[in-house]
């Protein structure tokens, strides 16, 4: 059974860089049928999809947050990671990694929460 | 961009059958998937591509499309069920999340 965990700090000043790791337990990221992403989630409201990797490192983006997200993938550790630049509290959330395939989001870590403050 | 509407919440009396509906443009021709989430806790898969049961999953969690719509149904409720709900599409290359249904076993 695949297990995600996601790492990183709980706590970001505005206008830094988020960064986040999701590592990969009881399967590889390598599987091509599968796909990593990141969700997140503010406080009492809906779950919002971030974006998602590869094993071969193509990426896809919430058209929203594009222009500050980089997500990627290390098969060597069997991690991916998310990067969002310039941080507002409007992305103070707990954040999600999970797998995806063709059986839709199958796997989801515990979540993190990351409180943007100074 | 694709949107998917749900209602903010459903009630259903303990034992009866509940429906939660998730509606967007043509939503019969994509593959909908539906999460379960309880408070403080991740999304759980509970329903895949339309109607397919995870195995964890009992067999009163169904799942059905039309046109524009699509439905989860949760036969005989229990109180274990009462938790947020999101049905989820793919717009192309991006995922969409519907907002999210609470639903509560009276």
């Amino acid at each position: 059974q695949v297990q995600l965990q996601e790492s990183g700090p709980g706590l970001v000043k505005p206008s830094q860089t988020l960064s986040l790791t999701c590592t990969v337990s009881g399967g590889s990221i390598s599987t091509v049928s599968n796909y990593w992403s990141w969700i997140r989630q503010p406080a009492g409201k809906g779950l919002e999809w971030i974006g998602r990797v590869y094993s071969n490192g193509d990426t896809n983006y919430n058209p929203s947050l594009e222009s500050r997200v980089t997500i990627s993938a290390d098969t060597s550790k069997n991690q991916f990671s998310l990067k969002l630049s310039s941080v507002s509290a409007a992305d103070t959330a707990v954040y999600y990694c999970a797998r995806g395939g063709g059986r839709g989001l199958d796997s989801w870590g515990q979540g993190t929460l990351v409180t943007v403050s100074s | 961009s694709y949107e998917l509407t749900q209602p903010l919440s459903v009630s259903v009396a303990l034992g009866q059958t509940a429906t939660i509906t998730c509606g967007g443009t043509n939503i019969g021709n994509k593959n909908v998937h539906w999460y379960q989430q309880k408070p403080g806790q991740a999304p759980v898969l509970v329903i895949y591509r339309d109607t397919t049961r995870p195995s964890a999953i009992p067999e009163r969690f169904s799942g059905s499309t039309s046109r524009n719509t699509a439905t989860l149904t949760i036969a005989r409720a229990q109180a274990g069920d009462e938790a947020d709900y999101y049905c989820q599409v793919w717009d192309i290359s991006t995922a969409v999340f519907g907002g999210g249904t609470k639903l509560t076993v009276l």
